[in-house]
């Protein structure tokens, strides 16, 4: 079965810190790629996608994300944290062949202190 | 555009009881999916609807169902309760389904006493 893997589940970081969360997925075939952030008591919130052409691609508030295929990974960061950010971050894949189904990693809890 | 709306956001059962939540898409998304999350489990598809048809069904017991009307909105049924299906229950709608990038509602809050 497909599985999304995320290498950490509580990260800390001061503000103006980097920030690189990890992806990893396991599928061969085509994928979709996406970042999703839930903020403390919102809903979730596309952050960024990636479908096909340039693998660095950019997002919302400052993150991009970098697709490596031969790695299978698609990590997230973000050159300067801020309180803000402070969020649960979640990755998530969409093989085509499975039209729209969502598969999610188990999400990193960024806490970012200021 | 307004967002994907869902209601009601909090609903409180018991065990045994069945639920309906419904869930309206965006305006001119077509595609309606469901998932489920959970401290323990994350978030895990349910089932994804398009043109009143469901397309696509996660594993799940037949306890949960759902349906899609001609305006594109959906609803879904649990029946026969149990504590297990206490979650945060998201819709999420996109244009056209099929890798298709989906925005989210901000859930029904469904507690099984």
């Amino acid at each position: 079965a497909q599985s999304v893997s995320q290498h950490n589940h509580h990260v800390i970081l001061s503000e103006a810190a980097s920030l690189e969360l990890g992806c990893n997925y396991s599928y061969g075939g085509t994928v979709n790629l996406f970042w999703y952030v839930q903020y403390p008591g919102q809903h979730l919130q596309l952050l960024l996608k990636y479908f096909s052409g340039d693998p660095l691609v950019k997002g919302i508030k400052g993150f991009e994300a970098e697709f490596i295929k031969s790695k299978f990974s698609f990590n997230l960061r973000k050159p300067s944290v801020q309180w803000s950010d402070t969020a649960e971050y979640f990755c998530a894949v969409n093989p085509q062949e499975y039209g729209n189904k969502l598969v999610f990693g188990a999400g990193t809890i960024l806490r970012v202190k200021s | 555009k307004a967002g994907v709306t869902q209601t009601p956001r909090y609903l409180i059962k018991t065990r045994g009881q069945q639920v309906t939540l419904s869930c309206s898409p965006i305006s001119g998304h077509r595609s309606v999916s469901w998932y489920q999350q959970t401290p323990g489990q994350g978030l895990q598809f349910l089932f994804e609807y398009f043109s009143e048809t469901q397309r696509n069904k996660g594993n799940f017991p037949g306890r949960f169902s759902g349906r899609q009307f001609s305006n594109s909105r959906s609803e879904m049924n649990v029946s026969t309760l149990e504590l297990g299906d206490s979650a945060l229950y998201l819709c999420a709608s996109s244009i056209l389904g099929a890798s298709d990038t989906q925005y989210f509602g901000p859930g029904t809050r469904l507690t099984v006493l």
